[in-house]
């Protein structure tokens, strides 16, 4: 079957650094995707991993091992509008699956 | 990035009738896809659109229950048939562009009275 994990919810204190895990087993791998959803609003991309290893993008950094099925979201310098849910999500053939998503609440 | 707009935004429906949901996109695509969100969940898939064909639906969803329609590259239509309070959710409309990489419409809140 198909199945992406990450943790329900998480809490940082702005100026840190966090890491949100995400797991996945799926049928076919195109690529890994890490979303960012603020409340009352539709998702939005923050990074794509397809090779292995780590993706640097400003503060956002995506990490991502095939062999384990593993990826992390890393958030460094976190700021009180950081706080939203992550969704990890996997592509394989031409469908998109996606975790349920990790609420951050990042607090001062 | 492609610039998606849906309509309506929100709507309140009674039990029994049907809302027809709008996507349209800036620029030619060749597949729209239909997520729903329901309360605190993620994103489920639908079905997917292409045009000149046939909509492609999720294990769950049905035809008959979420038809689809897509004319044209830019443009599909999603319809809620006979509305029950369980299909009150956030439906999202959304294309793939580079590396699959997906762009989502604002949503159409949906509540089922």
């Amino acid at each position: 079957g198909q199945n992406i994990d990450q943790p329900t919810e998480m809490t940082a204190t702005e100026g840190a650094i966090v890491q949100i895990n995400c797991t996945y087993q799926t049928s076919g791998f195109n690529g890994l995707f890490w979303y960012q959803q603020h409340a009352g609003e539709a998702p939005t991309f923050l990074s794509y991993n397809v090779l292995d290893g780590l993706e640097e993008k400003g503060r956002f950094s995506s990490f991502l091992s095939r062999s384990k099925g593993y990826s992390y979201l890393l958030l460094k310098e976190l700021q009180m509008k950081d706080s939203a849910s992550y969704l990890c999500a996997v592509t394989g053939g031409f469908k998109t699956i996606f975790g349920a998503g990790t609420r951050l609440f990042v607090k001062a | 990035s492609a610039v998606i707009s849906q309509k309506p935004s929100r709507d309140i429906c009674q039990r029994g009738t049907s809302l027809t949901i709008q996507c349209q996109v800036d620029s030619q695509v060749t597949m729209m896809f239909w997520y729903r969100q329901q309360p605190g969940q993620s994103l489920t898939l639908i079905a997917t659109a292409n045009q000149g064909s046939e909509a492609t639906y999720e294990s769950g969803f049905v035809i008959d229950k979420f038809p689809i329609s897509r004319p044209n590259l830019t443009f599909s239509t999603l319809t809620v048939s006979n509305m029950s309070p369980e299909d009150s959710s956030i439906y999202l409309c959304s294309v793939d562009q580079a590396e699959r990489r997906q762009y989502f419409g604002p949503g159409t809140r949906l509540l089922v009275l």
